[in-house]
């Protein structure tokens, strides 16, 4: 069975603070899909990436990095210099090959940006 | 190119009465995905649609729930006989066909909340 674990529920940083996000996931499956999601207090689903479990290399995308690693089951999310447009859920979710293309969710972390 | 279209954004329903949650996939988006996002909680999978096909249910609730996606027109999430339970934001994705199973991110519509009173 699949399963994420965001363990930081709430995360309060002051502005161009960097901010690191936990993911922790379980998976009997060899091929796996990680993928972070952004919910504004609009409450939309903004996708920010997804990376393949045969793809441990980190990835930068602005001020947005990612930390796959297949020895501690963890895909981290760190946002540098953040800004009070970072504020948001942010939520961890993986998909196994053989599942359909079923999302399972942690349960989210809330980031609040003091300027 | 319009993304995922639900509606209503906002439904408020009264205890007893029946709610319904309309989603327009991508275009030329065949697979669609409901999701329901309770208060202080993740998403969690509720049911997997292709045209005019139930693929994976395995997470909508026995009674009461039911969903389709018709040839035409879009996939309906139907809630009968609502309770203060079901109050909630449902989200419904989309992806094309064709693709690996677990390869794609799935395209999200800006979700319907729905109240009961």
């Amino acid at each position: 069975a699949q399963k994420v674990t965001q363990a930081q529920t709430e995360i309060s940083v002051v502005e161009k603070e960097d901010v690191t996000l936990d993911c922790v996931y379980e998976t009997r499956d060899t091929t796996y899909y990680l993928f972070w999601y952004k919910q504004p207090p609009s409450g939309e689903l903004v996708f920010l990436i997804r990376r393949n479990s045969f793809d441990e290399q980190n990835e930068i995308s602005g001020r947005y990095s990612w930390n796959f690693q297949k020895s501690t089951s963890s895909f981290n999310f760190t946002i540098t210099a953040s800004q009070v447009v970072d504020s948001a859920v942010y939520f961890c979710a993986l998909s196994e090959a053989r599942g359909n293309n079923r999302l399972a969710f942690g349960k989210g972390n809330q980031v609040v940006v003091i300027p | 190119n319009a993304g995922v279209m639900q509606n209503p954004r906002h439904l408020v329903r009264r205890r007893g009465q029946e709610a319904r949650l309309r989603c327009s996939p991508m275009k030329g988006h065949s697979h669609v995905y409901w999701y329901r996002q309770l208060p202080e909680e993740g998403l969690k999978f509720m049911v997997y649609l292709q045209k005019e096909n139930i693929i994976d249910e395995s997470g909508m609730p026995k009674e009461r729930f039911s969903a389709e996606f018709p040839k035409e027109g879009p996939s309906i999430l139907r809630i009968q006989q609502v309770v203060r339970g079901d109050s909630a934001a449902y989200f419904c994705a989309s992806s094309p066909p064709g693709v690996l199973t677990g390869s794609t991110e799935a395209f999200f519509g800006q979700g319907t909340r729905l109240t009961v009173v």
